[in-house]
């Protein structure tokens, strides 16, 4: 079946436009994730999706970024006001995770290379 | 508070040479371990994971890792490396997120480079 699909794939921005970015999730699965992968920091956790509960947001850098999940399936993430730090690799992923299962598997999609001139 | 270290930024081998990927983790609570690969200019694929069924975990393309609690080691091995095993490789754990299983907590990766 269909992957964990991203777009775009490349965006290139102005510093201090928006940008939006799309995850469709792997279908039935309740839980979505999104990550940034930079060479400075790594693999770092940004925000959390399970099912209709509140969003984990623990791990948004500044309140210029926000996420929000449509329907329980589609994601889109927006960095308002774009800074050259934000320049990196966003990583959607997303799990069964059901009856809060703790081994579920993340399936990840190609990921978003964000530049930020 | 759940984390990973990763030994070793890059690690290079020997076609045919044994592969060994070190991680150690931290965890108050018993961990659920992951091992992905990231070929370049992809996404991350699950290689093994670690539920506490079995200490040694079997995963795809002949990787294998052992779940040491005493020595709170989960090492990535391979007997005999490929060409096409030349990718980052990243060490995991779940954050334990009451009970659910939350967002993966990622080691800084160890890049592996495969000479012929």
């Amino acid at each position: 079946g269909a992957g964990v699909s991203q777009s775009p794939s490349n965006k290139v921005t102005e510093k201090g436009k928006d940008v939006e970015l799309r995850c469709d999730p792997i279908s039935g699965h309740t839980a979505l994730y999104w990550y940034r992968q930079s060479l400075g920091q790594g693999l770092e956790f940004l925000i959390y999706f399970q099912g209709n509960s509140a969003p984990d947001k623990s791990g948004l850098p500044s309140d210029r970024f926000s996420a929000e999940r449509t329907g329980g399936s589609v994601s889109t993430l927006t960095i308002q006001r774009t800074q050259q730090e934000d320049s990196a690799v966003y990583l959607c992923a997303s799990s069964l995770a059901w009856r809060g299962e703790n081994t579920d598997t993340q399936y990840f999609g190609p990921g978003t290379r964000l530049t930020v001139l | 508070a759940q984390s990973v270290t990763q030994l070793g930024s890059h690690v290079s081998v020997s076609e045919g040479a044994l592969v060994l990927l070190r991680c150690n983790y931290s965890s108050s609570v018993p961990p659920y371990l992951f091992w992905y690969v990231q070929y370049p200019n992809q996404g991350l694929q699950l290689l093994l994971k670690y539920t506490s069924a079995a200490t040694l975990v079997k995963g795809i393309n002949g990787f294998e890792a052992e779940f040491k609690k005493s020595e709170t080691s989960f090492h990535l091995t391979k007997p005999s490396a490929h060409m096409s095993d030349a990718a980052e490789y990243f060490c995991a754990v779940t954050r334990n997120y009451g009970g659910s299983q939350g967002n993966l907590i990622f080691g800084k990766g160890t890049k592996l480079s495969v000479k012929p």
